[in-house]
């Protein structure tokens, strides 16, 4: 079945980049997503991606894929404490109407 | 855009009872899910909720444990039946139109 892990723990600067990883099984994923969890609060999408782009940028917000790999990363550049919450990968097959598959979930700590 | 709506927010309930979760959209969509969220875990999907059929299922998930009606293409409930603590979490709804998907804000149930 789908498999989609990602580290536990990430503790950042402020103002440094943060660099989150997730790693997937299922070669036939075709969308993969980024959604941001704060306490107590519901998911919120950041951003996706299409499986047949490596790169897709948004503001400070920088996704890469290594499809040979099954590499997915969110980078955050000059994070904030607002940014601390935990991050979740998730894939499904296709774009339209298709079940997610979560990862693990990364907890991104920011400190002073 | 759809705008989903759950009921009730938050519940406290005892073992042996049964708790029923709605889940209301205010637009038609294709698909609905039901996924749960155990405290410090990553989200599980439970079914896939079929509009005028029985739910698909996952795997370790069974109807009998989880009852779930769609009677149209808005609304869906999720049925908790004869609750354990093991059943506190958060379940949430998500809706699929197109490549988006559309979460619910999460109930929060927890069993004494």
């Amino acid at each position: 079945g789908e498999d989609v892990e990602q580290s536990l723990f990430l503790s950042v600067r402020e103002g440094d980049s943060s660099v989150i990883n997730c790693t997937y099984t299922d070669s036939s994923s075709t969308y993969l997503y980024w959604y941001k969890q704060e306490p107590g609060a519901g998911l919120q999408l950041l951003t996706y991606i299409f499986s047949n782009m490596d790169m897709k940028q948004d503001q400070r917000l920088t996704v890469l894929l290594n499809k040979k790999d099954k590499h997915l990363s969110l980078r955050i550049a000059d994070t904030q404490t607002g940014d601390s919450a935990i991050y979740f990968c998730a894939e499904s097959k296709t774009g339209t109407a298709s079940k997610l598959t979560f990862g693990t979930g990364t907890r991104l700590q920011v400190t002073l | 855009s759809a705008v989903i709506s759950q009921k009730p927010s938050r519940d406290i309930c005892q073992r042996g009872t049964s708790l029923t979760i709605q889940c209301q959209v205010d637009s038609q969509v294709t698909m609905m899910f039901w996924y749960r969220q155990q405290p410090g875990q990553s989200l599980t999907l439970i079914a896939t909720a079929n509009q005028g059929s029985e739910a698909t299922y996952e795997s370790g998930f069974v109807i009998d444990k989880f009852p779930i009606s769609r009677p149209n293409l808005t609304f869906s409930t999720l049925t908790v039946s004869n609750m354990s603590p093991e059943d506190s979490s958060i379940y949430l709804c998500i809706s699929s139109q197109g490549n988006e998907q559309f979460f619910g804000p999460g109930t929060r149930l927890t069993v004494l």
